[in-house]
């Protein structure tokens, strides 16, 4: 069973509208991720918080919005997303130390812009 | 930068025999640590096993095991004794100390034969 857990794992959306995918990890990490998966391709880092403060942002455009509320939940917001933007969205989240982090990944969200 | 490249998009074995599955990479750092991910048809990305790059003992969980060898920077995976439940995409990433992004490999999809 995954301790990051996504919600919605299904969400299907127009180009107009305003949606948010949420995630919530209770495994004390203080970094979490966003990743976005297209069909037969390796994930793409999106986005990285850690204590609960942005400190990667991969040149994702602005119609993706992350938020941090606390330590446990990472929500991406979205809106006036384009067709190409369906994906798979993964969550991830790690411990933030110099020794290395291993990530843990939620199940993801299925997103399909229609 | 670093890049990590799987040379096998496919690959297939029998069950209960032994696959090993390539990895090469390439980084300027000196301190860095790989990892080997399963995802399976639910997608959820699935850490298998990980590898400290100052540990000279190659690193096993069970039945999988790594072949690391630093110089020539390579990095594989050996499943023993394969079951049904192996078969997925299995990525193959770094991540260099204290830096909060993996680089993904392209992955490699594993068939197993009944």
């Amino acid at each position: 069973d995954t301790e990051v857990t996504q919600t919605p794992k299904h969400l299907v959306m127009g180009m107009t509208n305003k949606k948010s995918l949420k995630c919530e990890q209770h495994m004390g990490h203080r970094a979490m991720y966003w990743y976005k998966q297209k069909a037969k391709k390796p994930p793409e880092l999106m986005f990285v918080y850690s204590y609960e403060k942005l400190s990667i942002n991969e040149s994702v455009p602005s119609r993706f919005s992350p938020e941090c509320p606390n330590s446990s939940l990472l929500n991406l917001h979205l809106h006036a997303l384009q067709p190409e933007d369906s994906a798979l969205y993964l969550c991830a989240s790690s411990q933030v130390q110099r020794s290395g982090n291993t990530i843990y990944f939620g199940e993801g969200s299925w997103l399909t812009v229609v | 930068a670093q890049t990590v490249t799987q040379s096998q998009p496919e690959m297939s074995v029998q069950e209960a025999e032994t696959v090993t599955l390539s990895c090469t990479y390439d980084t300027s750092e000196s301190d860095y640590y790989l990892f080997w991910y399963k995802q399976p048809p639910s997608r959820q990305m699935i850490l298998v096993i990980r590898q400290e790059a100052y540990k000279q003992q190659n690193a096993t969980e069970n039945r999988f095991s790594v072949n690391f060898q630093k110089a020539a920077k390579s990095f594989s995976l050996k499943i023993s004794d394969s079951q049904l439940g192996d078969a997925a995409m299995y990525f193959c990433a770094s991540c260099h100390q204290g830096a909060q992004k993996l680089v993904f490999g392209q992955g490699t999809r594993l068939t197993i034969n009944p």
